[in-house]
């Protein structure tokens, strides 16, 4: 399967810093990316939908300021939580959809971000 | 939100069993995917079934889907250790969004 990557793995920020999450997706052209937190023992919670070269579209209930994403290029989405507080503390996941006729069907998955925010 | 349900939460089987885990949904949906999620890591795509499509193989994997009930279930056979891991159905809504439920823990001893 295609290979996404993330980085970096694991971040620990000390609260009112901003972090940066890189998410590549290698060995194809990704024009949509998807951004995803986890909390301990959760499900994925769908934060954003962010498509090459627009903006992303968010979902309800995530704040955009706070959460911000680019989508610069065909192969690299980052996400930056800015002035992040403890409660942002979680585990956050890419994944990078790859276009066919009946639109994205699969989506290649990161290995995910720990942040932790003290 | 959410649309998917899974059921047992966690399930705890020995090695050389069968696992089987199940997955409903609320709205109609293009395709129901099934991920595997290792403790602390991204997730693995598994197998995608269409929604006309009722039963796909996969290696020891067998995915069901019933549209009428809005369930699927997925069935891990000869269960190995290395099969321990979290497991989420995902349906599809609209062009784009995956949708994930909450996921089966499932434990293999061995």
């Amino acid at each position: 399967g295609a290979v996404v990557s993330q980085h970096p793995s694991r971040v620990i920020c000390k609260s009112g810093t901003s972090v940066k999450i890189e998410c590549r997706s290698l060995d194809f052209q990704a024009t949509t990316m998807f951004w995803y937190r986890q909390f301990p023992k959760q499900s994925l919670m769908l934060m954003a939908t962010s498509n090459e070269g627009s903006k992303a579209t968010y979902e309800q209930g995530v704040e955009k300021d706070k959460f911000l994403i680019n989508h610069a290029s065909l192969t690299l989405s980052t996400l930056t939580v800015t002035s992040a507080h403890p409660e942002d503390s979680s585990f956050y996941i890419c994944s990078a959809g790859r276009d066919s006729k009946r639109g994205i069907d699969t989506q290649y998955f990161g290995p995910g971000t720990r942040l932790t925010v003290l | 939100s959410q649309q998917g349900e899974e059921d047992p939460q966690a399930l705890s089987i020995q090695e050389g069993e069968n696992a089987t885990m199940n997955c409903s949904y609320k709205t109609s949906i293009n395709n129901l995917q099934w991920y595997r999620q290792n403790s602390g890591r991204g997730l693995v795509h598994l197998i995608l079934i269409r929604s006309n499509e009722r039963e796909k193989h996969s290696g020891r994997l067998r995915v069901t889907l019933d549209t009428s009930k809005k369930s699927s279930s997925l069935l891990i056979t000869a269960s190995r250790a290395a099969d321990t891991a979290s497991y989420f159905c995902a349906t599809k809504r609209g062009a784009q969004k995956l949708v994930f439920g909450q996921g089966t823990r499932l434990t293999i001893n061995p």
